[in-house]
């Protein structure tokens, strides 16, 4: 157990849909990351937030967007939904954001759109 | 985009042989190189990284060597068990912000 939460650990939903994901960081960790893993491909870097601000973007989309809040837990939002979107969505937490610090990742949420 | 390639995607050994998977890279003000292993079904977790001021680090039967003047880096595996079967990502951040992850390797140890 990484110390890492994620909820839900699946999701199942229609094209069109609104979806929220949630992750809770290892206490003590400032830095969240969002990772999409589509079937048979690697992990793409979505979004990385530290201490409640955005800091780096990577491949995310418009329909997608996420936060931080106060108490640092994280939330990744897609609408709509696309049958394409279908993945495991991995979050992952770290100390201090810094480039050499060790992330942890969560279980993963299963979201399927049908 | 991904600036990290990896290679091989698959990878078959029989148990006690050795593994090796390479990482290259592009342009990189970062100096961080990881490995990670992701066994079915579960999450990626870290299993070595170097920093660009040492050549090689070992832990038991892994090891990550670094080469900056080709851009490459490599996992290896010694000795290799089934419980190594799992895919493997290299991963190295561009610009010490966003954190790209290597394609991935799906590595198969035949008992």
């Amino acid at each position: 157990d990484s110390g890492v939460t994620q909820t839900p650990k699946h999701l199942i939903t229609a094209t069109g849909q609104r979806v929220t994901l949630r992750c809770s960081p290892r206490s003590g960790d400032l830095s969240v990351y969002w990772y999409q893993q589509s079937l048979d491909q690697g992990l793409q870097f979505l979004i990385q937030y530290y201490n409640g601000e955005e800091r780096a973007k990577g491949n995310i989309l418009e329909r997608f967007s996420a936060q931080q809040f106060p108490d640092l837990h994280s939330e990744l939002n897609l609408s709509p939904l696309e049958l394409g979107d279908s993945a495991l969505y991995f979050c992952a937490s770290s100390v201090g954001g810094a480039e050499g610090d060790e992330q942890f990742f969560g279980p993963g949420t299963r979201l399927t759109v049908l | 985009g991904e600036n990290v390639e990896q290679h091989p995607s698959t990878l078959s050994v029989q148990e006690g042989d050795s593994a090796v998977i390479k990482c290259t890279y592009s342009d990189s003000a970062s100096n961080y190189f990881p490995w990670y292993k992701q066994e079915l079904g579960k999450r990626p977790q870290l299993i070595i990284d170097i920093r660009s001021n040492v050549g090689e680090k070992k832990d038991q039967r892994i090891a990550v060597t670094l080469n900056k003047t080709a851009k490459h880096f490599s996992l290896h595996i010694t000795e290799t068990q089934p419980e190594d079967s799992a895919v493997y990502f290299c991963a190295h951040p561009p610009t010490g912000d966003q954190f790209y992850f290597g394609t991935g390797t799906s590595l198969t140890v035949i008992p």
